[in-house]
């Protein structure tokens, strides 16, 4: 029973592709999460959803676009892929105003 | 968030307990101390959290000292699949900020 799930796994494209991630999560939580983990290993939060509201925008570049369905979701847009957009992509929920994040498997994008 | 260090990689034998420090001596009062590891190619795991007292779960101890400066993680009985990443972060905005952390590495 698999709290939080992410797909796909993998993901290769070339650049100027138009990809998606979905995240879902089963464990009530009603704030989600995405991080982005670089070739150096930092991990940076980019967006944050509660509620199906934005409340986390960090300097994103505006090709990313998350939406949330509903609370249990969170899919990441992303267009006009670059080179740089190579990472692996996390995708996290919680309780409101909790930092006890619950982490999905990850996306590894590969941008070609 | 406070500012934490640690140290970039430390070695436990397998059975052994594993101490991770971590310094945090600008927390403010109200600021917890969250741990979490990340092992390879898996998605960050929360561990454990405490304020001021000492904590303990079914993965790790927390101790925090008492003037709240420093903190350790424990693992009591470390095993191969103890590798990882271990963060410390002490939050006090809306997010968690994931530092470099300390890998730990569990040698048989």
């Amino acid at each position: 029973d698999t709290a939080v799930s992410q797909t796909p796994k993998y993901l290769v494209t070339q650049m100027g592709n138009d990809k998606s991630i979905k995240c879902e999560q089963n464990l009530g939580h009603d704030t989600m999460y995405w991080y982005k983990q670089d070739s150096k290993k930092f991990l940076k939060i980019m967006f944050s959803y509660n509620n199906k509201e934005l409340i986390i925008n960090e300097t994103v570049p505006n090709r990313f676009s998350p939406k949330s369905p509903d609370k249990a979701h969170l899919n990441l847009h992303i267009n006009s892929l670059e080179l740089g957009d190579s990472a692996v992509y996390f995708c996290a929920s919680s309780q409101y105003l909790t930092y006890e994040q619950y982490f999905g498997p990850g996306t590894r994008l590969t941008v070609t | 968030d406070a500012k934490t260090t640690q140290p970039t990689s430390m070695d436990c034998a397998e059975g052994r307990a594993a101490n991770l420090p971590c310094n945090h001596s600008t927390i403010s009062g109200n600021e917890y101390v969250y741990w979490y590891r990340q092992i390879h190619s898996q998605g960050p795991q929360y561990i454990i959290h405490g304020l001021k007292n000492n904590e303990t779960n079914e993965m790790a101890s927390l101790i925090i000292t008492e003037d709240r400066k420093s903190s350790t993680l424990i693992l009591p009985h470390a095993t191969l699949r103890d590798t990882a990443v271990y963060y410390c972060i002490a939050p006090n905005t809306d997010k968690l900020i994931f530092g470099t952390g300390t890998r730990l590495q569990v040698f048989p």
